[in-house]
């Protein structure tokens, strides 16, 4: 069991470019979660899906934000014309069940560090 | 209002001496109650949770966490200290009030020195 794998680790960006982050769940893991971790802050809620369906993107920036869970392949977030306060990083969490309460354990990814030059 | 609060940003202890890091929430439900812990250059891994049994959690490599609900504590606790435990711990909340949604504190940073 590889647990979850995030791709790429570490991206740099030019601000305006775009930046294409990858998450692979456990295998079997029909669940998804995208939180984002700024300096010297906790992790914060982005985006929580199943396959091919969004079920709940609360905690997205309303623009230029966007996630997807195709029914083959990784979990996609993407972010267009980034800027640099969407340096940070990103981690993706995975669960066979559905939400977060404690019945359910997410399993996360080591993350993947954006940096906006 | 924050939802859970991690009091230290910073603790430092030495090898072998007990460790605390101490965590409040804020729920008007029962809540789900975790702590993860974050090596650098590594995914979060889940220590222990609480979801409302018994109010003493024993989690992995000898960490544990009480449940206080007159408090609105859930406090990690170790007797001793080992090298490896240095990292980051996070303390999180879930719960009906929070869609179900994992809520993270603003992480403790352990270092422990030999």
């Amino acid at each position: 069991n590889a647990g979850v794998m995030q791709n790429p680790r570490h991206l740099v960006r030019r601000r305006g470019q775009e930046a294409r982050l990858r998450c692979s769940p456990v295998k079997g893991h029909s669940h998804v979660y995208w939180y984002r971790q700024l300096p010297e802050e906790g992790l914060k809620f982005m985006v929580y899906l199943q396959k091919e369906n969004i079920i709940d993107e609360s905690g997205m920036p309303k623009e230029r934000f966007s996630a997807e869970f195709p029914k083959e392949g990784p979990s996609i977030l993407r972010i267009q014309q980034v800027v640099r306060g969407d340096s940070a990083a990103y981690f993706c969490a995975s669960s066979e069940l559905a939400g977060g309460s404690g019945a359910n354990v997410l399993t996360f990814g080591a993350g993947s560090r954006l940096t906006v030059l | 209002a924050q939802s859970v609060t991690q009091l230290d940003s910073h603790v430092s202890v030495s090898e072998g001496t007990p460790v605390l890091l101490r965590c409040n929430y804020s729920s008007s439900y029962s809540p789900s109650l975790f702590w993860y812990v974050q090596h650098p250059n590594k995914g979060l891994q889940l220590l222990l949770k609480y979801t409302s049994a018994a109010t003493l959690v024993k989690g992995i490599n000898g960490f544990e966490a009480e449940f206080k609900k007159s408090e609105t504590s859930f406090h990690l606790t170790k007797p001793s200290a080992h090298m490896s435990d240095a990292a980051e711990y996070f303390c999180v909340v879930s719960g009906v009030e929070y869609g179900n949604k994992l809520v993270f504190g603003a992480g403790t940073i352990l270092r422990v020195k030999s």
